[in-house]
């Protein structure tokens, strides 16, 4: 079965300076990979995918995430933080197509981020 | 505007009680999900249905009973069964042959 480890439950940073959001997964077969932010009482938003060709994915507001297949890690980076970026993140996992059908997607348990002006 | 919507926002249940937690969406999507939140537990599976009369359970489906009569419909429903049912409820769907999900602004379930 497949799973997400986020290990940081928080993660600050100040305002200006890259902020790393770490997530390692584990999953059989290809994976792909994706990263969802969430503000207060709100659903979650699409930020960024890996499904497969360049290892660096860019995404949606200024973030991107590295696919590292030996190291089973799908890291979120961002080179300089905002205040608006504070939130929580939440890496997702599922296997490619198999003919068991779709998977769903399994959840990292998220990282809040707290970017201090 | 495409999206899905979650109702209500905010829902309170008394001990003992059924409510039914609304889902829909005008996206056309086939597949729809409804996910748990709890604080530090991330998002949980609860039941998930990719066609029309057809759902499967997750991991966490004790409790909870879904339908899939209609393809932009999902309805949730949280039975007496459900021990701890004090929640934020996520509903998501996926288009067929894409990769991601769009979701809901979610239900905050509280028992009182």
């Amino acid at each position: 079965a497949q799973s997400v480890a986020q290990p940081e439950d928080q993660v600050n940073v100040a305002e200006g300076n890259p902020l790393t959001v770490k997530c390692t997964y584990s999953v059989s077969g290809n994976p792909y990979l994706f990263w969802y932010v969430q503000y207060p009482n709100r659903g979650l938003q699409f930020l960024l995918k890996y499904i497969t060709g360049d290892n660096l994915v860019k995404g949606s507001y200024g973030f991107e995430a590295e696919f590292n297949k030996s190291q089973t890690s799908f890291h979120l980076k961002k080179p300089s933080a905002l205040v608006s970026d504070s939130a929580l993140y939440f890496c997702a996992v599922r296997p490619e197509w198999t003919r068991a059908g779709n998977t769903p997607l399994v959840f990292g348990k998220g990282t809040r981020l707290s970017v201090i002006a | 505007d495409g999206g899905i919507t979650q109702s209500p926002k905010y829902l309170f249940r008394k001990e003992g009680q059924n409510v039914t937690l609304s889902c829909e969406q005008n996206l056309n999507h086939d597949a729809m999900y409804w996910y748990r939140q709890d604080p530090g537990q991330g998002l949980r599976l609860i039941y998930y249905s990719q066609i029309v009369n057809d759902f499967q359970k997750g991991d966490i489906a004790e409790g909870y009973s879904v339908s899939r009569e209609k393809k932009e419909s999902f309805p949730l429903t949280v039975t007496s069964a459900q021990k701890n049912p004090t929640a934020f409820y996520l509903c998501a769907s996926r288009e067929r042959g894409s990769y991601g999900y769009t979701f809901g602004s979610g239900t905050r379930l509280t028992v009182v």
